[in-house]
Order: C-alpha cells, then sequence, then structure tokens
C-alpha cells in the first residue's frame, strides 16, 4: 500500500542532544512538508522541499534542520538549539504541483523532553 | 494571507447531519478553500476542496456562499467515529503551504 511512514512514533531526548526523526513516501510525491503540532494548537510549518536536494524554512526552523537527499525521504533533526522541542511532529507529502492538490499525513512522532 | 475563522466546538447527534461553518472573508478570487480533520493523535486527513462551485464526495460536502466568504462543511450522517478536529484552510496563491489555524472540535454522541 502507498503511504507515509513516520518513525519511531515516541522519542525522548535528553538535554544538549540532536535526535533525528524519520519520514518515508513511496507515493512517488515530489513535496515534503514538517509540521509541529503543540497541545490544542493547530499545525505550524518547520520546513517543505519541493524538490530533491532543495528545502525551505517554513514559520519556525529555528532549531531544525532536514535534507533531501532521495525523493521518498524527508528527515528532521530536533537540534540542541530547539529549546522547547517537547511536541507532536507531522510529516506530510503532495504531489507539489501548485494546483489543488491535498497534503497525505503520516502518523506523528511524539517528542518528548526527559 | 486569507485567515479563517471556525467556532472552537461543536456536538452533534449520531445519525444526524454535521453543518461545521466557515468564515473566510478576505479570500481572493484564486484561493482555494481546503477541509481536513484531525481524529486525536493521528495525522490531519484530507476531506474535500473548492474554489467555488459546491463540491461533494464519499465524505461529505461543501457549500461555499455566492460571495465566497464562507462555506459550509456537511457531515450528513455523523457517525461517532466522525469526532475528530475540522481544519477550514484557505490555500494562498502560488505557494504550495497550507496554513492551519486550531479548527471545530466535533463532538458526535450517541
Amino acid at each position: 500500500d502507498g503511504g507515509i511512514t513516520q518513525s519511531p512514533k515516541y522519542l525522548f531526548r535528553k538535554e544538549g542532544q540532536n535526535v533525528t526523526l524519520s519520514c518515508e513516501q513511496n507515493l512517488n510525491h515530489d513535496a515534503m512538508y514538517w509540521y509541529r503540532q503543540d497541545p490544542g494548537q493547530g499545525l505550524r510549518l518547520i520546513y517543505y522541499s519541493q524538490i530533491v536536494n532543495d528545502f525551505q524554512k517554513g514559520d519556525i526552523a529555528e532549531g531544525y534542520s532536514v535534507s533531501r537527499e532521495k525523493k521518498e525521504s524527508f528527515p528532521l533533526t530536533v537540534t540542541s538549539a530547539q529549546k522547547n522541542p517537547t511536541a507532536f511532529y507531522l510529516c506530510a507529502s503532495s504531489m507539489g504541483l501548485r494546483i489543488a492538490e491535498k497534503l497525505f499525513f503520516g502518523s506523528g512522532t511524539q517528542l518528548s523532553v526527559l | 494571507d486569507a485567515k479563517t475563522t471556525q467556532p472552537p466546538s461543536m456536538d452533534c447527534a449520531e445519525g444526524r447531519a454535521a453543518n461545521l461553518p466557515c468564515n473566510h472573508s478576505t479570500i481572493s478570487g484564486n484561493e482555494y478553500v481546503y477541509w481536513y480533520r484531525q481524529i486525536h493523535s493521528q495525522g490531519p486527513q484530507y476531506i474535500i476542496h473548492g474554489l467555488k462551485n459546491n463540491e461533494t464526495n464519499e465524505m461529505a460536502s461543501l457549500i461555499i456562499t455566492e460571495d465566497r466568504k464562507s462555506s459550509t462543511l456537511i457531515l450528513p450522517h455523523a457517525t461517532l467515529r466522525d469526532t475528530a478536529v475540522y481544519y477550514c484552510i484557505v490555500r494562498p496563491p502560488n505557494t504550495d503551504k497550507l496554513i492551519f489555524g486550531t479548527g471545530t472540535r466535533l463532538q458526535v454522541f450517541p
């Protein structure tokens, strides 16, 4: 089945540690996105990528980094510079043709700080 | 960017129609209206989208007013599994970004 897979489902980070969240899709989508969701809040865009080896900052990119070396993969690293990393992280993909099209979301990763 | 306004919460009896309103009074002519829903601790799920005309699919109907300043998502026969947060989103032109607000928390009760 085609879809978008995030792992792990739960992740714990120690102070000063970098952690990487995985996102893989087999939908042959060009565009991929990372969103952050805090309790009771909407989704905020961290980074997005329209094509391999290219990505753009979203609204809250500080303290995060991404790479897009393969079309299928868009990992997100939460660096030690991110002082409040506890949140629910969602990865999404789309055909990315800049016309009316929809996002497909993964099931999310809950990151907590120890 | 056009902003949307939704009520924070709504209730609906199982089997009845759920009508979820959304105001987007600053929408421009080429901006689409999207609806997504998010069941607790899962990723959002696409429901429907439209530009000017009313739209219907297997999940819901989307009614957009003639002036496009508001829309209504209709779940014709709500079930308990429709309990979720529903997001109304207006997509800015020439961008691939969708901006999610806080949505409407729909509670379907038996």
